[in-house]
């Protein structure tokens, strides 16, 4: 079965540049969901898009943006990259009727040097 | 607002020995119930679920048992193998309140020694 997709898998920058992580979900998944892993923490819920409008903000910085297109896939956009933000990034999707049950890619991990 | 909590690691287990991880919630609306499992190096899998009182999760021997009057998801193997050496997340996804992002305990860490 298909799975949630995310590229790249890995991602070196440097600080103040920018990073963009693509999420492709699960067909005819409704809901995309980004959250952020720090080392040794447990993932954090930054935004969550229904149907290509935003459905829900979390603890997500300004210096991101992301947005869910037309095919459904999703890309979360990173500026003025800080060495805090260091992170394994989960993308999630999901069947707004099915109760929260979410389908994890296997993450991007950015590492800001 | 909505948390998990769950025990903290590590857990250190011999191969066969019986595993319990203790999970409690707190939630204003009607959460559904998780345990998530992440693999060294790997992502985020879906081991088990809930989403009402009394319902039981199972998968790969692995069994929860959602429980509102004590707010508890505690995770239980009767056998475990070293190939369950992971980090495990208890997690809720809280429906009442139309806000279905999924939030997570701070995962424990279980090492099986053979």
């Amino acid at each position: 079965a298909a799975g949630v997709i995310q590229s790249p898998r890995h991602l070196i920058k440097e600080k103040r540049e920018t990073a963009t992580l693509k999420c492709y979900p699960i067909p005819r998944h409704d809901t995309v969901y980004w959250y952020q892993q720090g080392p040794g923490q447990d993932p954090q819920f930054l935004i969550s898009f229904y149907e290509k409008m935003q459905s829900d903000k979390g603890s997500i910085p300004d210096r991101f943006s992301a947005q869910q297109f037309s095919d459904y896939h999703s890309e979360l956009n990173m500026s003025s990259l800080e060495l805090g933000d260091s992170a394994l990034y989960f993308c999630a999707s999901s069947l707004r009727t099915a109760r929260g049950i979410q389908y994890f890619g296997a993450g991007t991990r950015l590492s800001v040097l | 607002g909505d948390s998990v909590t769950q025990m903290e690691g590590p857990v250190t287990l011999s191969e066969e020995a019986f595993l319990t991880i203790n999970c409690t919630y707190t939630a204003t609306g009607y959460p559904s119930l998780f345990w998530y499992v992440q693999y060294p190096g790997e992502g985020l899998q879906l081991l088990l679920k809930a989403t009402k009182a009394d319902d039981k999760g199972s998968n790969k021997g692995f069994e929860a048992t959602y429980r509102k009057e004590t707010t508890s998801f505690h995770l239980e193997k009767g056998s475990v193998q070293v190939s369950d050496s992971a980090v495990y997340f208890c997690a809720l996804s809280d429906h009442g309140n139309r806000d279905d992002k999924i939030i997570f305990g701070k995962g424990t860490r279980l090492h099986i020694l053979p």
